[in-house]
C-alpha cells in the first residue's frame, strides 16, 4: 500500500522561506511529485524527483532521500499568491509507462504580511 | 500552453441518474487519467487509459464507472447510476513520457459533480 504524510497546514511571512516536508511508505516507487492547488482549481505541477538530491526551479526547490522515504519542498521569497495547498504525490509505474499518482492530503500554506 | 479541457464545469444530478463527464486531453499525449477529489479530501486515482484500453483502475472504479475514447480527441467518464457519495470534483489528466521520463500529469480544471 501507499502511505504519504505531510503537515496539514503551515503559516509563513511574505518574503520568507518555508519548507514543507513529506514522508512516504510505499510498495513501489518511481518518483515523487509536488503539485500546487489553489482552492477550487486543478493541481498544477511544480517539481519532480526520482533520484536523491535537490532539484531547483526558480523560487521552488525539492529534495528527495529515497533511503529515508523523505522529501521536502522549499519555497523562497514567499509571495501572497503562494497561499495554496501543496500536494506531495508518489508515482508507481503502470504497465506501458504511464503514471499512477498517490497523493498526500496536502499542506495548506497561508502566507501573511 | 497546451491544456486539458473538461466539460461541464459543474453538473447537478439526481441520485440514480447517469452522468457523462467529458475531457479533451492534450493532443500529443498518450496516457489519460481520471482522478477525483471529494470536498476537503485528497486527490484520488480512479483510472488510467493507454492504447485504447484501461491500464489500471482503483477500488473506487467499480462497475458503475466506465471510460471511453470515442474519437481521436475526447476521453469520457461515465457514471451509470450516481450515488450521493459520488459528489466530488472529477479531474481529467493526460501525460506523455517525453524525453525526461517524468511523464508529468497535466490536469484539467475539473468537473464538479453534485448528486442530490
Amino acid at each position: 500500500g501507499q502511505n504519504i504524510d505531510q503537515p496539514t497546514e503551515m503559516t509563513a511571512t511574505e518574503g520568507a522561506i518555508v519548507q514543507i516536508n513529506c514522508t512516504y511508505q510505499t510498495s513501489g516507487f518511481n518518483g515523487l511529485f509536488w503539485y500546487q492547488q489553489h482552492a477550487g482549481e486543478a493541481p498544477t505541477f511544480l517539481s519532480y524527483n526520482v533520484l536523491d538530491g535537490l532539484e531547483e526551479k526558480g523560487r521552488f526547490s525539492s529534495f528527495l532521500s529515497r533511503s529515508k522515504g523523505y522529501s521536502y519542498l522549499l519555497l523562497k521569497e514567499l509571495q501572497m499568491k503562494d497561499s495554496a495547498s501543496y500536494l506531495c504525490a508518489v508515482r508507481a509505474p503502470l504497465g506501458g509507462g504511464g503514471n499512477k499518482l498517490t497523493f498526500g492530503t496536502g499542506t495548506q500554506l497561508k502566507v501573511e504580511l | 500552453e497546451p491544456e486539458v479541457t473538461q466539460t461541464p464545469s459543474h453538473q447537478v444530478t439526481q441520485m440514480g441518474q447517469e452522468v457523462i463527464l467529458r475531457c479533451v486531453p492534450i493532443s500529443n499525449h498518450l496516457y489519460f487519467y481520471w482522478y477525483r477529489q471529494i470536498l476537503g479530501q485528497k486527490v484520488e486515482f480512479l483510472v488510467s487509459f493507454y492504447n485504447n484500453e484501461i491500464s489500471e483502475k482503483s477500488e473506487i472504479f467499480d462497475d458503475q464507472f466506465s471510460v471511453e475514447r470515442p474519437d481521436g480527441s475526447n476521453f469520457t467518464l461515465k457514471i451509470r447510476s450516481t450515488k450521493l457519495e459520488d459528489s466530488a470534483m472529477y479531474f481529467c489528466a493526460s501525460s506523455d513520457p517525453g524525453n525526461s521520463g517524468a511523464n508529468v500529469l497535466t490536469f484539467g480544471a475539473g468537473s464538479r459533480l453534485t448528486v442530490l
